[in-house]
């Protein structure tokens, strides 16, 4: 079955301080896979997904199909960038996307 | 700007009432689908619809139901509402390339 899994429940670090969060998929054919955040009090919108192979506000993920992840990663972490993250899997055959548990970025001063 | 509106942001019943979500996107979208909320369990996925009057169960359908009569509105129907439905429910319009735009979510407290 597929499946996303995101590790982490809570990620805290401090303004400056690389930030990676961590998504595993699993599904046995050609994923596509999506970032979502959801800032507080805003709805969940895309932040990035791996066909485009773009920096978003700094971000950027990597599909690596060997140990099937799609890790979330910033060099330098702004306090602005506190929100809730979610991974998203779209299998090649369903318009469906299965999202993982989310976890949550805390930037602090 | 695809736009994808809600009806009520906040909806508090109780046991056994039925309750409608409402939902409508403005960008003639094809895909429409309902996600219940939860921390610790992210998004699952309820109901989605890839038509008028076209549907297909998600992962979590039991209680619900939905309707799509018309192409631009999209409902979720709680026959009896009960306290485990207590969520934040999101809908959500799709573009070609597969990427989801959400609305701003319906929170619903089952007292």
């Amino acid at each position: 079955a597929q499946r996303v899994t995101q590790p982490e429940k809570l990620l805290s670090v401090f303004k400056g301080a690389p930030v990676e969060l961590k998504c595993n998929y699993s599904y046995s054919g050609s994923p596509e896979l999506f970032w979502y955040v959801q800032y507080s009090r805003q709805r969940l919108q895309l932040l990035l997904r791996h066909i485009s192979r773009e920096s978003i506000k700094g971000f950027t993920a990597d599909l690596n199909k060997g140990e099937t992840s799609f890790h979330l990663k910033k060099p330098f972490a702004q306090e602005e960038d506190s929100a809730m993250y979610y991974c998203a899997l779209r299998t090649y055959n369903t318009d469906k996307l299965i999202f993982g548990t989310g976890t949550r970025l805390q930037v602090f001063p | 700007d695809v736009k994808v509106t809600q009806s009520s942001r906040y909806l508090v019943k109780r046991t056994g009432e039925k309750v409608f979500l409402e939902c409508v996107q403005d960008m003639d979208h094809e895909n429409m689908f309902w996600y219940r909320q939860d921390p610790g369990l992210g998004l699952r996925l309820i109901y989605f619809s890839y038509d008028v009057k076209m549907k297909e169960k998600g992962d979590i359908p039991e209680g619900y139901s939905v309707s799509r009569e018309k192409k631009e509105r999209f409902s979720l129907i709680l026959e009896s509402a009960s306290t485990n439905q207590t969520s934040m429910y999101l809908c959500a319009s799709q573009v070609t390339t597969g990427e989801l735009f959400f609305g701003e979510g319906s929170r619903l407290t089952v007292l």
